[in-house]
């Protein structure tokens, strides 16, 4: 089944303690790319990636990490999270070329910095 | 720097009847204009997109309409139903591998 994932899908942490959300896809897809989710925000996009090793700042970078080694996926990482980290995350992935852009969502990581 | 504007924040509309959300934009260089949909406690979901080549496009019940001069574009539902009650966020980028600026979404209630 063609899908986007990602794990975990719920964490609590504490501030300053490094962690690591991963994101995996197996649609061959070259742009992936990760999506904070706030009450009255909308999506907000962290970082992209066009391809492996080629990444981008999306609109709201600060604070994150991301990495590309290989297509499949696109681990998010905060090296020091803060409560104001709290959020919804999306991972997403895109055909590039395709006859449609549909961009596939993950099922969102909700994370809790106390 | 780039931004989405989009209105309203909620609309409520009576089952049966059209709906209408619209955003704006600012970078003048944005050449692609996807809606999603994203329902409760659910990922978002591309139901329509739009490029700038194209003044409208329609899939059955939900068209998008762009104005490149007044960037501008909107999304319409007709003859709405209950399933449609969701959040629409509607976005742009320059290109379908670039950065994507969202809007902050509008919340549709659907009454029966």
């Amino acid at each position: 089944e063609a899908q986007v994932t990602q794990n975990p899908r719920y964490l609590i942490t504490v501030t300053g303690k490094k962690l690591t959300v991963t994101c995996s896809q197996n649609m061959n897809h070259e742009y992936m790319s990760w999506y904070r989710q706030d009450p009255g925000l909308g999506l907000r996009q962290i970082y992209y990636s066009m391809n492996v090793e080629v990444t981008d700042k999306g609109d709201v970078p600060e604070g994150y990490k991301v990495s590309r080694k290989e297509k499949r996926n696109f681990p998010l990482i905060l090296e020091s999270p803060s409560p104001n980290q709290t959020s919804l995350y999306f991972c997403a992935s895109t055909l590039l070329g395709g006859s449609t852009d549909t961009q596939y969502f993950g099922p969102g990581t909700r994370l809790t910095v106390l | 720097g780039e931004n989405v504007e989009q209105h309203p924040s909620t609309l409520s509309v009576q089952e049966g009847d059209s709906a209408v959300i619209k955003c704006t934009y600012s970078d003048s260089a944005s050449n692609y204009f996807p809606w999603y949909k994203q329902e409760l406690g659910k990922r978002p979901q591309l139901i329509i997109d739009i490029r700038s080549n194209v003044g409208e496009k329609k899939d059955q019940r939900i068209a998008v309409t762009l104005n490149k001069t007044a960037k501008h574009f909107s999304l319409h539902i007709t003859e709405t139903q209950p399933e449609d009650s969701a959040v629409y966020f509607c976005a742009a980028s320059r290109n379908r591998d670039d950065k994507i600026i969202f809007g902050k979404g509008t919340r549709l209630h659907i009454l029966p």
